[in-house]
């Protein structure tokens, strides 16, 4: 069965940097186009970034392009999110997520992990 | 950027039908698709390309789209419905996928 475990989560300083992790297991990693989504307390989800399966492609919302990289190691089955610049409005809940395809496809979002909780606090 | 706009809440007694929308610029143009979040837990996709429901998804959920508006239509509701509800789409002209603003919906 499609697990996807999250790590990395913790609090850091405004200004600062992390990296969370996405370790995926029970599908074909490599075929497949990967996202982070994150949720505010009490808040949406909001969709964060997208990676094509092969790395080719990467999307980011508008709120942190320029600061978070979207990434993958398809040898080690896992997506990464480097977050920098970090903001107290980034504290949130950040999920990853497999995209139901991998090639020129943009649709739904058909498993997700558990998430990590970034807390960005002085 | 693309906006879709949900009603913070409905509210519906078990065994009616709650109905809750997305609103869109033409968002019948475009793929919608919905997900299930209860407290504490990652959502679930419950409805996906307008009006296909996952395996293991029960009939009671549907969907529809058209014009500026998609439709998730939960019938018979029960007490284990309640959670928050999202719509999703892919805005392809800014490269984005779009979440809805959401919608609780409480069983009363």
């Amino acid at each position: 069965q499609v697990q996807l475990v999250e790590s990395g989560g913790g609090v850091v300083q405004p200004g600062g940097s992390l990296r969370l992790s996405c370790a995926a297991s029970g599908f074909t990693f490599s075929s497949y186009g990967m996202h982070w989504v994150r949720q505010a307390p009490g808040k949406g989800l909001e969709w964060v970034a997208f990676i094509r399966y092969d790395g080719s492609n990467k999307y980011y919302a508008d709120s942190v392009k320029g600061r978070f990289t979207i990434s993958r190691d398809n040898s080690k089955n896992t997506l990464y999110l480097q977050m920098n610049s970090l903001r107290a409005e980034d504290t949130a809940v950040y999920y990853c997520a497999k995209s139901y395809c991998g090639g020129d496809c943009y649709t739904y979002l058909d498993y997700w992990g558990q998430g990590t909780l970034v807390t960005v606090s002085s | 950027s693309y906006v879709l706009t949900q009603p913070p809440s409905v509210s519906v007694a078990p065994g009616q039908t709650a109905r809750i929308t997305c609103g869109g610029n033409n968002i019948g143009s475009k793929s919608v698709h919905w997900y299930q979040q209860k407290p504490g837990q990652a959502p679930v996709l419950v409805v996906y390309d307008d009006s296909d429901r996952p395996s293991g998804i029960p009939e009671r959920f549907s969907g529809s789209n058209s014009g500026n508006t998609a439709t998730l239509t939960i019938s018979r509701v029960e007490a284990g419905d309640e959670a928050d509800y999202y719509c999703q789409v892919w805005d392809s002209n800014s490269d984005h996928y779009v979440f809805g603003t959401g919608t609780k919906v409480t069983v009363l």
